[in-house]
């Protein structure tokens, strides 16, 4: 299998903050990697797909970038409604796996 | 929008079977690639396994041996069987729509079931 790394595990930043989540795999996954903000009680919701597509109806501040095993999700200026827990997946290949979660909180 | 909705028990003794359905609406299952995922306190989110409209099946090898997925296209239904089941498999169980058009990406999810496995 496949392991997604994501760090930090957790970070706390403030409304208006630039913040930036890494995810790193164990071997390449190309560009089949995307990005899910879960908040408490609800199911995953896909933000970013193909590592640097925006899905539909996500706010333009969220962006992603990366290929081949490095990865990473940044939010530009930091909404109340951002404090939640985000994951990678690699699609690449079954099985598909997600990273351990980044919590972000506020400071 | 589609819309879909899980539905079972949700407590399951150990050794019994797990049987989950998934109801979608808003939409037709034809033509999609469905899956299901669980997420526990100890191991995540865990994908274990697709199914397409026309009955194609892959599963997680972690449980390949203790899961069968299906569908029902009169009914836009999909379902989980798992069997065996021990505290290990006490998790929130979701379906969700695989998107497969050049990228993969899971675009709608139900909202999930608790499933807990007690005597």
């Amino acid at each position: 299998d496949i392991q997604m790394t994501q760090s930090p595990s957790s970070l706390s930043a403030s409304v208006a903050d630039r913040v930036t989540i890494t995810c790193r795999a164990s071997q390449s996954v190309s560009d089949y990697l995307n990005w899910y903000q879960q908040k408490p009680g609800k199911a995953p919701k896909v933000l970013i797909y193909g590592a640097s597509s925006l899905q539909t109806g996500v706010p333009s501040r969220f962006s992603g970038s990366g290929s081949g095993t490095d990865f990473t999700l940044t939010i530009s200026s930091l909404q109340p409604e951002d404090f939640a827990t985000y994951y990678c997946q690699q699609t690449y290949t079954t099985p598909y796996t997600f990273g351990q979660g980044t919590r972000l909180d506020i400071k | 929008q589609v819309q879909l909705q899980e539905s079972g028990p949700g407590l399951v003794k150990p050794s019994e079977t797990l049987s989950l359905t998934c109801t979608v609406s808003g939409g037709f299952i034809n033509n999609n690639y469905w899956s299901w995922i669980r997420q526990s306190p100890g191991k995540g989110l865990e994908w274990i396994g697709y199914i397409h409209s026309t009955g194609n099946t892959d599963y997680n090898p972690s449980l390949k041996s203790r899961v069968t997925i299906s569908v029902d296209t009169s009914k836009n239904q999909l379902s989980l069987s798992l069997t065996s089941m021990t505290a290990a498999d006490t998790a929130i169980y979701y379906c969700a729509r695989e998107r497969n058009w050049n990228q993969v990406w899971f675009d709608s999810w139900g909202q999930g079931i608790l499933v807990t496995v007690s005597s």
